[in-house]
Parts: C-alpha cells; sequence; structure tokens
C-alpha cells in the first residue's frame, strides 16, 4: 500500500533553515504529482507546494513563494521541501500528500507529517 | 483565489444524516469539478473522502456523498456513526492559477 514517511522536522530558530524529506513506497513515485500541505497548531490546513511528476514544473503558495523550494528525487523515490529564512508563522505539521490523476486535483494519499516549530 | 466558507462546527446523533457546506466568494467552485473533501482525527493525517465534487475513493463508505449547486459544494454523511466524529475540510483546485485551497473546517459532533 501506499507509505509516505516524512522526516527532518524539528525546533528551528527564525531566520534559519529546515530541509524536510518524504520517503515514498508503494507506488511509482515517478509517476505522480506531489504536494506539501501543512497545518499551524490547532489551524486548518494550507497547501504550501506543488511538483510535477518528473520534477519540471513548481508551484508554491504566495505565503511561502520565494523562501520555500520543493523538489523530489525519482531515483531515491524521494520528496523534499527546502524552508529558508523560517518565520514564527512558518510553526505547522508539515504533511506530503499524492496527487491524484490531472483530472482529479486532489491529495490521494499522505503521510504522518512532521512538525516544525519556529521559536527562538 | 477566493477563499472557502465552512460552518465552524456541526453535529447530529447517531443514524441521522447531515450537511457539511462549502462556499467559495467566486465563482470558482461553482465550474470547477476540483473540489474534494477530507476527514482527519485528532492528531491524524487528513484522509481523502471525495473527489471532482462526488466521487468516492475505494475503501471509503457509501455513507459519504459529494455535491454542489451554484458556489457551494456540499458534503452529506447519512446514517451517521461515533467514528465520523472528525474534522472535514473541503479543497477548491484554482486551475490556471496553479494553487490549492482549503475551506476553514468544520467539526463535525457525532451526539
Amino acid at each position: 500500500q501506499v507509505l509516505l514517511v516524512e522526516s527532518g522536522g524539528g525546533v528551528v530558530q527564525p531566520g534559519r533553515s529546515l530541509r524536510l524529506s518524504c520517503a515514498a513506497s508503494g507506488f511509482s513515485f515517478s509517476s505522480f504529482t506531489m504536494h506539501w500541505v501543512r497545518q499551524a497548531p490547532g489551524k486548518g490546513l494550507e497547501w504550501v507546494a506543488v511538483i510535477s511528476y518528473d520534477g519540471s514544473d513548481k508551484y508554491y503558495a504566495d505565503s511561502v513563494k520565494g523562501r520555500f523550494s520543493i523538489s523530489r528525487d525519482n531515483s531515491q523515490n524521494t520528496l523534499y521541501l527546502q524552508m529558508n529564512n523560517l518565520r514564527v508563522e512558518d510553526t505547522a505539521v508539515y504533511y506530503c500528500a499524492r496527487g491524484g490523476s490531472p483530472s482529479s486535483a486532489s491529495f490521494d494519499d499522505w503521510g504522518q507529517g512532521t512538525l516544525v516549530p519556529v521559536s527562538s | 483565489q477566493s477563499a472557502l466558507t465552512q460552518p465552524a462546527s456541526v453535529s447530529g446523533s447517531p443514524g441521522q444524516s447531515i450537511t457539511i457546506s462549502c462556499t467559495e466568494t467566486s465563482s470558482d467552485v461553482g465550474s470547477s469539478n476540483f473540489v474534494s473533501w477530507y476527514q482527519q482525527h485528532p492528531g491524524k493525517a487528513p484522509k481523502l473522502m471525495i473527489y471532482e465534487g462526488r466521487k468516492r475513493p475505494s475503501g471509503v463508505s457509501n455513507r459519504f456523498s459529494g455535491s454542489k449547486s451554484g458556489n457551494t459544494a456540499s458534503l452529506t454523511i447519512s446514517g451517521l456513526q461515533a467514528e465520523d466524529e472528525a474534522d472535514y475540510y473541503c479543497c477548491s483546485y484554482g486551475g490556471s492559477s496553479t494553487s490549492w485551497v482549503f475551506g476553514g473546517g468544520t467539526k463535525l459532533t457525532v451526539l
């Protein structure tokens, strides 16, 4: 079955950087769009970024544009999120999610999430 | 992209039906088939319940159904069960803007 396992979270100071990883298994990783979605403590879901199956197209939420970078290594079945110049408001659980078919634009499977507290 | 508005909370008794609405301020929901719904239990990852407005993924109970009317998409849960108690989020794809927006979420309480 589909398994997505995020890692790399942890306490980080404002202005610093952090890289999250998402190890994928149970499906043909190189065939699917992948996303990062985050959830601040006690708040709702917020879409962060998407990358196409081959890594050629990337899009970001306005709140992270210019600071975050999504990438993937299809040879390692791994998705990444490089987060630079972190702010307190970036504090959240970060989920990776497998995109659905092009006609659905849904988030079909989710990892368990990794917590990133940004605090001095 | 416009915001999606959901009621903060809804409740129902076991066996009853409830409907959660998701209203967009622009015409996007009305013209887009890219509305999906997610269930999230406390401390757990979200789970896809409905995609393309009304389709159910394999394994999701047929007690869950989706629909839309004008600028409002809706999730209906029939035959409420205790395990349905969770937060529910709608989501719409922006299409030309290549972005996604979630509703604020609705807390479902099964009385």
